[in-house]
Parts: structure tokens; sequence; C-alpha cells
């Protein structure tokens, strides 16, 4: 079965310290990978997509297949990053998998 | 564009009254989706649809019924409202642009039970 989990549900860090939120999953065919991020009283808009293996806002994310890991970074966060974050597995669009989503909050 | 609309954004129910939340998109999405958000849960897939005509269960079904009688409308249905239902339920569409199928969200609606 399709899974995502996301083990910390409240990440706090001070500003310009670096962040790492952690995704792993599991799939037995080969996944297309997503974070969309929740600001405060917002909809859910998309951050990163595995495939563009672009930089959003300063964040990277590497998919590991080996690890089965697909983990957010950022070297140096800023108070505006504070929002949650989830991350998603996606099926070839037929069924999305979204994880439990981790809190992020950055302290001034 | 207006993108991804819902309606209502709030809404409060007594148990066992009926309702339905329509969603409705302007970009002429092949794929829609309906989700619940409740804490700690993340979002759960509760219907999605492929396209017009097509309907399929997802993660969490039981309770809701769904439409898609239009492409651009995808309406869920609460036949008899239950405490559990409380929740945000958010739409999504999607379209495979270049090998993605990026969703795209709606504002969501907050509904209680009572």
């Amino acid at each position: 079965a399709q899974r995502v989990t996301q083990p910390e549900k409240l990440l706090s860090v001070f500003k310009g310290a670096p962040v790492e939120l952690k995704c792993n999953y599991s799939y037995s065919g080969s996944p297309e990978l997503f974070w969309y991020v929740q600001y405060s009283r917002q909809r859910l808009q998309l951050l990163l997509r595995h495939i563009s293996r672009e930089s959003i806002k300063g964040f990277t994310a590497d998919l590991n297949k080996g690890e089965t890991s697909f983990h957010l970074k950022k070297p140096f966060a800023q108070e505006e990053d504070s929002a949650m974050y989830y991350c998603a597995l996606n099926n070839y669009g037929q069924n999305f998998v979204f994880g439990p989503g981790t809190r992020l909050s950055v302290l001034p | 564009n207006a993108g991804v609309t819902q309606t209502p954004k709030f809404r409060v129910l007594k148990t066992g009254q009926s309702m339905t939340l329509l969603c409705a998109q302007d970009m002429n999405h092949e794929y829609m989706y309906w989700y619940r958000q409740d804490p700690g849960m993340g979002l759960r897939l509760i219907h999605y649809s492929v396209g017009e005509g097509t309907t399929a269960k997802g993660e969490v079904p039981d309770g809701y019924n769904v439409s898609r009688l239009k492409k651009q409308n995808f309406l869920l249905g609460l036949e008899s409202a239950a405490p559990s239902q409380t929740s945000v339920y958010f739409c999504a569409s999607s379209h495979p642009r270049l090998g993605t199928y990026e969703q795209y969200f709606g504002p969501g609606t907050r509904l209680t039970v009572t």
C-alpha cells in the first residue's frame, strides 16, 4: 500500500538556522513526489515537485529511492517560512497520498 | 482565472441533515478530488474523478457521495451528516502537464456537525 510518513508533527528552529523536514514513503513503483505548503488561513499550494529539481523560496528536496525519502531542506530559515508542510505521493494522477504534515515554526 | 472555488466557505449542520458542497474549476482540468483535513491526519482522499461522468472512491469514502456531471464541477454530498464528518474539506483539480499531476486546491469549506 502507498503510504507517506512525516515523523515530526512540529519542528521549531531559529531564524537563520538550517531546516530539514523529513518525508518517507512506501510505494512499489516509480512515484511522483511533491511538497505542498499551507500558510495560516490559506489554501494549500505546491512548493516543489521532484521531477523539476527546482529550488523554490530557497527550499530544495532530493528524491532518494534507496532510502525512499524526499526530505525538504533550506539552509537558512526565515520567519515567513512558518507554515504547515505536507509531503505527497502521486500515482499517475489517480491517487494522491498525503503525509500527516509537519508544522514548521521559525522563531525570531 | 478564478482557479478552484468552493461553496460554501462555512456551514453548521445538525446530525442527520444533508448538504452538498460545490467545487468549480475554470482551468479545464480533467481530474478533480475531494479531501478532508483533520488535525494530525493530514489530508485524506474521499473521492476523485478522472473525467466528466466518472467517479472513484478514495481512502475514506463512507458517508459521502459525489457527482461529476460537468467537467468543471465536482459535487460532494453528505446524505445524513454525523459529528465525525466535522472537518475542513478541500477540493483540488489537476491535469497531466509534461508528465506531472500538480494539484491546485480550493480555499476549503469548514463544516461543523453538531
